[in-house]
């Protein structure tokens, strides 16, 4: 089956350094998976972060990017300076085909400490 | 914009019970899902509805049912509960599929006694 692999457990970061979360897929039933990064803010119901569907394009949202690497199979996402405001669970997810299903990573809790 | 409220915040049942989650939405979307989310897992897909009255297995339907009587409201059913199970529940619609977005509700924290 599909299956998402991601940075696990927890990372911190300091205010204004940079962030890389990594993400590659496996998607043993779609040629071209669509990619997401979805987020949970503290207290809040998880959202889309950004959405990339065609392979070669970056996606981008709140300062924060990501490629769709078909040859190395991820989609890691960068940060050039968190704040603290960023603090929050980040999940990889992938879909395509025929299917409503999301595939989703484990998840990564991003801490920015000032 | 919109909302999806789920119903309970927090749920507490008893071994062998069964238990109904609710959920809806005024997206007026045509699709609604149900998650499952462990802790240190990631979210796995219960059952999906398409449209009012339909339902589509997903990973982890085994023990559950799910109900689609109307486009607004999506609930799901904990056949038997499990003891000592504890979970997070997450209703999201979208208003197509596969690479649309999802709107996710809070969700539902079910303990077991």
């Amino acid at each position: 089956g599909d299956s998402v692999t991601q940075t696990e457990g927890q990372v911190t970061v300091s205010e204004s350094k940079s962030l890389i979360i990594n993400c590659t897929y496996s998607a043993t039933s779609i040629a071209y998976p669509n990619l997401f990064w979805y987020v949970r803010y503290p207290g809040e119901g998880l959202q889309l972060l950004l959405k990339v569907i065609t392979a070669g394009q970056k996606g981008s949202s709140r300062g924060f990017e990501a490629t769709y690497n078909k040859e190395t199979t991820s989609f890691h996402l960068q940060k050039a300076s968190v704040q603290e405001s960023d603090s929050a669970v980040y999940y990889c997810a992938l879909s395509g085909g025929s299917n409503a299903k999301l595939t989703f990573g484990k998840g990564t809790k991003l801490s920015v400490k000032s | 914009g919109g909302i999806i409220t789920q119903t309970p915040k927090f749920l507490i049942g008893q071994e062998g019970q069964k238990l109904t989650l609710k959920c809806q939405q005024n997206f007026n979307h045509d699709t609604m899902y149900w998650y499952r989310q462990d802790s240190g897992k990631g979210l796995r897909l219960i059952y999906y509805s398409i449209t009012e009255n339909d339902l589509q297995k997903g990973d982890l339907s085994e023990g559950y049912d799910a109900s689609r009587e109307k486009k607004s409201s999506f609930s799901l059913t904990v056949t038997s509960a499990q003891k000592n199970e504890m979970a997070v529940f997450l209703c999201a619609s979208s208003q197509g599929i596969s690479n649309e977005r999802l709107f996710f509700g809070h969700g539902t924290k079910l303990s077991v006694l």
